[in-house]
This record gives structure tokens, C-alpha cells and sequence, in this order.
């Protein structure tokens, strides 16, 4: 079945940056899109940005625009989300979705940022 | 960056209709915002009720529904049962980018 699986939790220290890892299995990866979300402590989702797989486009909110990058390896079949400039606002559960329709979901990744 | 409302909160009685809305700052929603319907229960990965304004997931149950009303992207649940109490965000996409609501927090009582 279609799944997405994320790498586990992180504890990150200002300043610093994490990547996020989302492998896809199960459906073609290569014709698909990843979208990446957050949800912070309370509980408010956000749009963070997307990565369509078979051309390497990326589309960012502008939030996260001089801070995010999303890669893909289509080799193993899995996206990335890389953070940098981390601050303790930045704690907050990670997602990955599958296509336009965000559909399977990740299991989510939590990112700590403490000093 | 648009800003995307939603109720807080709503309650429905079981059996009951219950519509909730998003509205976008920037003006009146329409189909080219593709507006979404996310459904998160507590502890629970969200999930895809409707996508591109009406158009429902497999797994979406027939009580959910979604829609323009107004100015605004609707979702309506006729027949509101128990395990529908959850929190409900609506998405929106802009040429910016996608922006989510605040959600709203639906009780069932």
C-alpha cells in the first residue's frame, strides 16, 4: 500500500539546521509531488512547501523561503526537508503528503529546538 | 501571506448538520483556490476529506461534504456522528504558495 515513512526525532540547538527524510513506497514516486507540513505546540498546521518529483520544482511559503529547501533522490525513493536557521519556534511536528492530494501522509518527525 | 479563518469551534448534536467555513483575507474563495478539508483526531496524523473543493477521498465518509456558500469554501456534515468530533482545517492555495486555516474544533454533544 501506499506509505510514507519519515526519520525520527530530533533535538536541534539554534542556529543550527535539520533535515528530515520522507521515503515513499508503494506508489510511483517519480510522477508524484511531496508537500511538507508542520504543526507546532499549538496545534496550528502550516504549509511549509513542495517538491514535484519528475522535474525538481519547488514551490516554498514565503515563511520559510530563505530557510527551506526540499531535495528529492528519486534512487531511493525519498524527499527531503532541510531547516536552517533553527529557533525554539521552529519546535514542531513535521509531515510529509503525498501529491496534490496529500494522500498517504507521513507519520510526522518531531523537531526539538533547544538550547 | 494571505490569512485563511475559520470558526474556533462549533458544536453539532448527534445526527445533526454542521457547516464550517474558510474565509480568505484576500477576498472571496473560489474553485482556483482548490480549497482542502483536513480531518485530525487527538494523537492522529491529519487526513484528506476533500480536496479541490468538492471532491471527496475514497475513505471519505457520504455525511461529509464540500463546497463554495458565499464567499467562503464550505464543508458540511449531515448526520454528525460521535467519532466526527475533531479538529477541521480548510486549505487554500494562492500563487504564493498554500496556506492553512486556524482550524476549528468540532464537538459532538
Amino acid at each position: 500500500q501506499m506509505q510514507l515513512v519519515q526519520s525520527g526525532p530530533e533535538v536541534k540547538k539554534p542556529g543550527t539546521s535539520v533535515k528530515v527524510s520522507c521515503k515513499a513506497s508503494g506508489f510511483m514516486f517519480s510522477s508524484s509531488s511531496i508537500q511538507w507540513v508542520r504543526q507546532t505546540r499549538g496545534q496550528r498546521l502550516e504549509w511549509i512547501g513542495w517538491i514535484v518529483v519528475g522535474n525538481d520544482n519547488t514551490h516554498y511559503a514565503q515563511k520559510f523561503h530563505q530557510r527551506v529547501t526540499i531535495t528529492r533522490d528519486m534512487s531511493t525513493s525519498t524527499a527531503y526537508m532541510e531547516l536552517s536557521s533553527l529557533e525554539s519556534e521552529d519546535t514542531a511536528v513535521y509531515y510529509c503528503a503525498a501529491g496534490v492530494r496529500f494522500d498517504p501522509w507521513g507519520p510526522g518527525t518531531l523537531v526539538t529546538v533547544a538550547s | 501571506q494571505a490569512v485563511v479563518t475559520q470558526e474556533p469551534s462549533l458544536t453539532v448534536s448527534p445526527g445533526g448538520t454542521v457547516t464550517l467555513t474558510c474565509g480568505s483575507s484576500t477576498g472571496a474563495v473560489t474553485s482556483g483556490h482548490y480549497p482542502y478539508w483536513f480531518q485530525q483526531k487527538p494523537g492522529q496524523v491529519p487526513r484528506t476529506l476533500i480536496y479541490d473543493t468538492s471532491n471527496k477521498h475514497s475513505l471519505t465518509p457520504a455525511r461529509f461534504s464540500g463546497s463554495l456558500h458565499g464567499d467562503k469554501a464550505a464543508l458540511t456534515l449531515s448526520g454528525a456522528q460521535p467519532e466526527d468530533e475533531a479538529d477541521y482545517y480548510c486549505l487554500l492555495s494562492y500563487s504564493g504558495g498554500r496556506v492553512f486555516g486556524g482550524g476549528t474544533k468540532l464537538t459532538v454533544l
